[in-house]
């Protein structure tokens, strides 16, 4: 079946950086454009970025421009979100989230990542 | 940049109908997708490009969009669908493209 299985929670200290993936099963991996989303305790979804699995383009929202670097490969089927200079403003549950063309509505999402910024 | 505004809240008794909008300077002209989030879980879509169902959302969920207004109808309400629900749209029409999602609305079955 189609899923997407994203790694594990992570706890990292101010300044550090994170990288967050999320594997792609039960389709074409390169015909699906991915999303990443993050919500904040107890607060709403906030986009951050897309990138396109075929030619590795990506997208940032401007927040985030900077900071938000987002990779693939296409050997294993992966994405990669990784965020620098982490605050704690960034403790969040991150998530991918996949759409067959950018303008479209986000069929399945991963099962979200916990990430825990603290000192 | 392009906002979407949802009320915090919304409450209803099991059996009646429910009513979330997300308004938006001309959403009408947009594609909106609505999506269900209960604790702990991921968003869930449940209405696509203003009123369309994927496949297992039943037919009690069903959406419009005219105007400044985008409206999630929830047909007979029942127990289950308590959860926050958030609206989105994709803005093209800013120096910088990109997703934007309503604050979410939190659905209270009395």
């Amino acid at each position: 079946q189609v899923q997407l299985v994203q790694s594990g929670a992570e706890v990292k200290k101010p300044g550090a950086s994170v990288k967050v993936s999320c594997k792609a099963s039960g389709y074409t991996f390169t015909s699906y454009y991915m999303h990443w989303v993050r919500q904040a305790p107890g607060q709403g979804l906030e986009w951050m970025g897309i990138i396109n699995p075929s030619g590795g383009s990506t997208s940032y929202a401007q927040k985030f421009q900077g900071r938000v670097t987002m990779t693939r490969d296409t050997s294993t089927s992966t994405v990669y979100m990784e965020l620098s200079s982490l605050r704690s403003e960034d403790t969040a549950v991150y998530y991918c989230a996949r759409v067959p063309i950018v303008v479209a509505a986000f069929d399945i999402w991963g099962q979200g990542t916990m990430v825990t910024v603290s000192s | 940049s392009y906002v979407l505004t949802q009320p915090p809240s919304v409450s209803v008794a099991p059996g009646q109908t429910a009513r979330i909008t997300c308004g938006g300077n001309n959403i009408g002209s947009k594609s909106v997708h609505w999506y269900q989030q209960k604790p702990g879980q991921a968003p869930v879509l449940v209405v696509y490009d203003d009123s369309d169902r994927p496949s297992g959302i039943p037919e009690r969920f069903s959406g419009s969009n005219s105007g400044n207004t985008a409206t999630l109808t929830i047909s007979r309400v029942e127990a289950g669908d308590e959860a926050d629900y958030y609206c989105q749209v994709w803005d093209s029409s800013s120096d910088h493209p990109g997703v934007v999602f309503g604050g979410g609305t939190k659905l209270t079955v009395l």
